[in-house]
């Protein structure tokens, strides 16, 4: 299996912020990489998928990048809306593998 | 606004069968450029990928519980189902049935593909 491995597992930050996740795969994935976002309490969303293009609703302040093994999620001029955990999962091979989740958190 | 909604009982004895549909409103289930899923979530904890088919039937399982998973599919109803078997206290967790696109190539799952949309959950405890 591919191992998917976020860090930092949480992290604190202010509205305004920018924050950077990092994702890495324990075997080079190209770019069949997705971000999720969750918040507490409610349902996974759809982020960004192959690695770097933006779901329709979200704004352009999350920008993701990244090919092979070493990912990130990027949220500039953090907002209250973007406090969540956040999960990379890799669609280059089955069984699809999340990472551990990221907690951006205030 | 297409939308999934998981149904099924939320409580399940050790050893029993867990049993859940997926009921797919607003969209074909039979249409080409998807998989249907299937996600769970522990309390408190991580995502992990269950297992998928496509509206012909094919199905992909995660390897550590393809001895006990069963993902069927019924065109007709618009609707897919999972079935788990020989639960445990380990099997708790929110099930997340969800549209999983296939990115434009849907012979395999290898590839460009992703989960979206989700349904709202329901959470299955396995009790003793």
């Amino acid at each position: 299996d591919i191992q998917m491995t976020q860090s930092p597992s949480s992290l604190s930050a202010s509205v305004g912020d920018s924050v950077t996740i990092t994702c890495r795969a324990s075997q080079n994935i190209a770019s069949y990489l997705n971000w999720y976002q969750q918040k507490p309490g409610t349902v996974p969303k759809l982020l960004m998928y192959a690695s770097s293009s933006l779901q329709t609703g979200f704004p352009s302040r999350f920008r993701g990048r990244g090919s092979g093994t070493d990912f990130t999620l990027t949220i500039t001029n953090l907002q209250p809306e973007d406090f969540a955990t956040y999960y990379c999962q890799q669609s280059s091979i089955t069984p699809l593998t999340f990472g551990q989740g990221t907690k951006v958190e205030i | 606004q297409w939308q999934l909604q998981e149904s099924g009982p939320g409580l399940v004895k050790s050893s029993e069968t867990l049993s859940l549909t997926c009921s797919v409103s607003g969209f074909p289930i039979s249409i080409s450029t998807y998989f249907w899923g299937w996600i769970r979530q522990p309390p408190g904890k991580g995502l992990e990928w269950i297992g998928s088919i496509y509206e012909s039937g094919s199905t992909y399982y995660n390897p550590s519980l393809k001895s006990r998973v069963t993902i069927s599919v019924d065109t007709t109803g618009n609707h897919f189902s999972l079935r788990l078997s020989s639960v445990t206290a380990a099997d708790t967790a929110v099930y997340y049935c969800a549209g999983h696109h296939c990115g434009g190539d849907c012979s395999t799952l290898a590839g460009y593909n992703w989960f979206d949309p989700w349904g709202q959950g329901a959470l299955v405890t396995v009790s003793s």
